[in-house]
């Protein structure tokens, strides 16, 4: 299974915020290396979302922000809309030279 | 604008080899490490394996390590992923994904972008 632990889901309404945790340990985020996230909508490629822990690429808009504390990393999503609905993946490295990712987080817009 | 896009993907089976192929386009492909991730529906995005911008390093996962070759040629612009002994957990759909600038050893860093994957699937 994946080494970053993330919920399996979360819901909201429409214009509400939501929040996906990324849980690692020592060997990965509690050791300084950043965290990822991507955006994976139906059928599509994953997409970068945030990196650096807390950089939007050109494009993102920013009603999504990142953040880290200790072994975890959070996304943040404010203003939900509909076309947000998709699959979110956290990553980071590990001291062990992987490149790490988490198990997946299903957002639903009620 | 940048493009790359995976290729040599099928139904093989058990033990066998298959060769995937990335071409890419729209930056520097010499300048730049490259990955291969995959996807299972049962277990998510796994990172592979990785490529310095001269080919001279590579990092492997521990599930492909010893099976998996990556590699590159730089004069076509194209990422390789050699598959050999084939296992029925291999099946994924596979991806490339740029990587570090100037990157010569594994550092930390983001996939961006993505190809569209090449689906492996092996089966007897």
């Amino acid at each position: 299974q994946a080494v970053l632990t993330q919920p399996p889901s979360v819901s909201e309404a429409p214009g509400q915020r939501v929040i996906i945790s990324c849980t690692g340990s020592s060997s990965n985020i509690g050791a300084g290396y950043d965290v990822q996230w991507y955006q994976q909508l139906p059928g599509t490629a994953p997409k970068l979302l945030i990196y650096g822990s807390n950089n939007r690429p050109s494009g993102v808009p920013d009603r999504f922000s990142g953040s880290t504390s200790g072994t975890s990393g959070s996304l943040a999503i404010t203003g939900l809309q509909a076309e947000d609905e998709a699959d979110y993946y956290c990553q980071s490295f590990d001291r062990s030279l992987n490149y790490v990712f988490g198990s997946g987080t299903r957002v639903t817009v009620l | 604008q940048v493009q790359l896009v995976e290729s040599g993907g099928g139904v093989v089976q058990p033990g066998r080899s298959l060769r995937l192929s990335c071409a890419v386009s729209g930056f520097t492909f010499s300048t730049y490490g490259m990955f291969w991730v995959r996807q299972t529906p049962g277990k998510g995005l796994e990172w592979v394996a990785v490529i310095s911008s001269d080919g001279r390093n590579t990092y492997y996962a521990d599930s492909v390590k010893g099976r998996f070759g990556i590699s590159r040629d730089n004069s076509k612009n194209t990422l390789y992923l050699q598959m050999n002994s084939l296992k029925p957990e291999d099946t994924a759909l596979y991806y490339c994904a740029r990587g570090p600038r100037n990157m010569i050893v594994a550092v930390s860093h983001w996939f961006d972008p993505w190809g569209q994957g090449t689906l492996v699937t092996v089966s007897s």
